[in-house]
């Protein structure tokens, strides 16, 4: 079944630098999507991106299906964008998602 | 339009006892799929309900199981449980399957003692 790997694990910024997430997938998808896990655990969806380039404030992301990568920007990071970044991809024709393993991000003051 | 409820949000439970938690999907939305998450094993697939149906279920011991109800809200049941079922775990919603963005709830944060 698809793979899916995110990098880095982790990553430490001070607050207004930039960062990019990756996330790779072994196999053609015909969704990707990105959460945040707040501190209380829930997935906040960031974005549905089979394909191309989105933007929602600060942040944007690109998945290039052909290449089975997609990339999350973050933006003059702020401390509230700590937590853990998530993309996953469903199994084909099915709901269940398959979670890469996640990036830590911690954004200090 | 409301988001996805779970309840309850925290639980408390001694070995050997069983569970049942609710998942009220998004309305309009007819599929529901449950994820168990922990810190070992990361974000782990239960099951997908879609009209009633079970139309997956990841590689759980029997003692994991659920439904789906005509309203489309969604229970998962643990029988006699164990420490290692200890876990968030989350109920994600879609109006499609497949194809659908998914839309997940806060969270039952399960602690088995």
């Amino acid at each position: 079944g698809i793979q899916v790997e995110q990098s880095p694990p982790d990553l430490i910024l001070q607050e207004g630098a930039n960062s990019t997430l990756r996330c790779n997938f072994s196999d053609s998808v015909n969704n990707l999507q990105w959460f945040h896990q707040n501190p209380w655990g829930q997935l906040i969806n960031l974005f549905y991106i089979p394909s191309g380039t989105k933007q929602n404030g600060r942040l944007s992301a690109t998945t290039v299906a052909t290449e089975r990568y997609s990339l999350l920007y973050i933006s003059s990071s702020q401390t509230t964008d700590s937590g853990v970044y998530f993309c996953a991809a469903p199994k084909r024709n099915t709901d269940k998602l398959i979670f890469g393993t996640g990036t830590r991000l911690q954004v200090f003051p | 339009k409301a988001g996805v409820t779970q309840t309850p949000r925290y639980l408390i439970k001694t070995r050997g006892q069983q569970v049942t938690l609710s998942c009220s999907p998004i309305s309009g939305h007819r599929s529901v799929s449950w994820y168990q998450q922990t810190p070992g094993q990361g974000l782990q697939f239960l099951f997908e309900y879609f009209s009633e149906t079970q139309r997956n279920k990841g590689n759980f011991p029997g003692r994991f199981s659920g439904r789906q109800f005509s309203n489309s809200r969604s229970e998962m049941n643990v029988s006699t449980l164990e420490l290692g079922d200890s876990a968030l775990y989350l109920c994600a919603s879609s109006s499609g399957t497949g194809n659908y963005e998914q839309y997940f709830g806060p969270g039952t944060r399960l602690t088995v003692t």
